[in-house]
Order: structure tokens, then C-alpha cells, then sequence
């Protein structure tokens, strides 16, 4: 049974740089896409990026200019970096495993709440 | 880019029947597969619906997908509504350049 599991820092001020964790177990880390997703308080989910084993990437084109997933296939890990946070990045961040054809998220890690404040 | 547009909230109860919608903006709903997910609250989402209207084993029957290409938009059926069916629940789709999910709607089982 595949498993994903996320770490990282979970307090952040503003013009920090978010970095998060997701270890796979149980699968391998090829032939899937591995994806980023985020959902601010009350709100709905949205879509950060996603890369596969060969770190072939693809971003939310509105936060493309701060994003990058790369990965270590391994140890089964990939991984989130945001530059220049701001309190509206401040969410739950989850990571999920990508079936590349169909787009359907199959797998998600348990999630992690990064908040932004001065 | 496109958006999946859904309907805030709906109720019903227990025993009924719900449909919820997700209506593409751009594009053919039909080009891109749907998927659906289920979020109880202080949960991860989980699939509930894969390509448009297959079930992921250990989903219950009582749930189904379907798309409409006529008015450009999926549905998600709950037939005989129980309790635990009360959740959020999140159309997404795709395109070359970016994944989009819907705003997501809540159910509520009165």
C-alpha cells in the first residue's frame, strides 16, 4: 500500500522560503507523476505543480515564478520550495501521487499547516 | 486556463438522492477526464470518482459520475444519502498547462 509522508516548517515570516518534504513508501517513486497541492483556511484546494522521476516539471502558471519541486528518487522523496512567502501562502500543503494520463490523485500525504506571520 | 465551477452547498436527507455539479468555463468538459473527491473535515481528500464515472474499489456504489457535453459540466450523484456522506466535495480536471479544481461544495445530511 503506498504511502506518502510530509514534513517541513510550519511557521514562516513573510519573504521566507517554504520548504517541504514527501517521502513515498510502499511504491516506487517512477512512473507517476508527484504533486503539490495547498488549501487556505476555509478555502479550496489548489494546485501548486507536479514532477516525475526524471524531474520533468509542470506549475500552476500563478505561482510559477516562486515554485520548485524537485526530487530524489533515491530516497524516494520529493520536495517543495516557495520563495518570497507571503501570509496568503499561509495554508495546509499536501502532497499526492499523480496518475500522468488521466490526472487522478490517488494517493495523499496527511498534510502539513504552514502558516505566515511577522 | 479554465475554471470548474461548483455550487456552494447543498442538503438533503438521509435516503435521498443529491447531484452536484462542475461546470467547465473553457474548453470541452469532454477533452480532459473529471475526477471527484470527498474531504471530511481535518482530513486529506480522497477520490471518490476517476475518469468521468469509474469508482475506485472501496467506494460505494451509491456513488457515480457522469459528464454532460451539452452543457458543459460533470455531476457527481449520492444516491441513498447516509450521514457520513456529509463532506466537502471537489470536481478537477486538466489541461497541457495546469490542473484545476473546483471550488468545492459542501454536503450536508439534515
Amino acid at each position: 500500500q503506498v504511502r506518502l509522508q510530509q514534513w517541513g516548517a510550519g511557521l514562516l515570516k513573510p519573504s521566507e522560503t517554504l520548504s517541504l518534504t514527501c517521502a513515498v513508501y510502499g511504491g516506487s517513486i517512477s512512473g507517476f507523476y508527484w504533486s503539490w497541492v495547498r488549501q487556505p483556511p476555509g478555502k479550496g484546494l489548489e494546485w501548486i505543480g507536479e514532477i516525475n522521476h526524471s524531474g520533468d516539471t509542470g506549475y500552476n502558471p500563478s505561482l510559477k515564478s516562486r515554485v520548485t519541486i524537485s526530487v530524489d528518487t533515491s530516497s524516494n522523496q520529493f520536495f517543495l520550495r516557495l520563495t518570497s512567502v507571503t501570509a496568503a501562502d499561509t495554508a495546509l500543503y499536501f502532497c499526492a501521487r499523480v496518475v500522468t494520463v488521466t490526472k487522478k490523485f490517488d494517493y495523499w500525504g496527511q498534510g502539513t499547516q504552514v502558516t505566515v506571520s511577522s | 486556463n479554465f475554471m470548474l465551477t461548483q455550487p456552494h452547498s447543498v442538503s438533503e436527507s438521509p435516503g435521498k438522492t443529491v447531484i452536484i455539479s462542475c461546470t467547465r468555463s473553457r474548453g470541452s468538459i469532454a477533452n480532459n477526464y473529471v475526477q471527484w473527491y470527498q474531504q471530511r473535515p481535518g482530513s486529506s481528500p480522497t477520490i471518490v470518482i476517476y475518469e468521468d464515472n469509474q469508482r475506485p474499489s472501496g467506494v460505494p456504489d451509491r456513488f457515480s459520475g457522469s459528464i454532460d457535453s451539452s452543457s458543459n459540466s460533470a455531476s457527481l450523484t449520492i444516491s441513498g444519502l447516509k450521514t457520513e456522506d456529509e463532506a466537502d466535495y471537489y470536481c478537477q480536471s486538466y489541461d497541457s498547462n495546469n490542473v484545476i479544481f473546483g471550488g468545492g461544495t459542501k454536503l450536508t445530511v439534515l
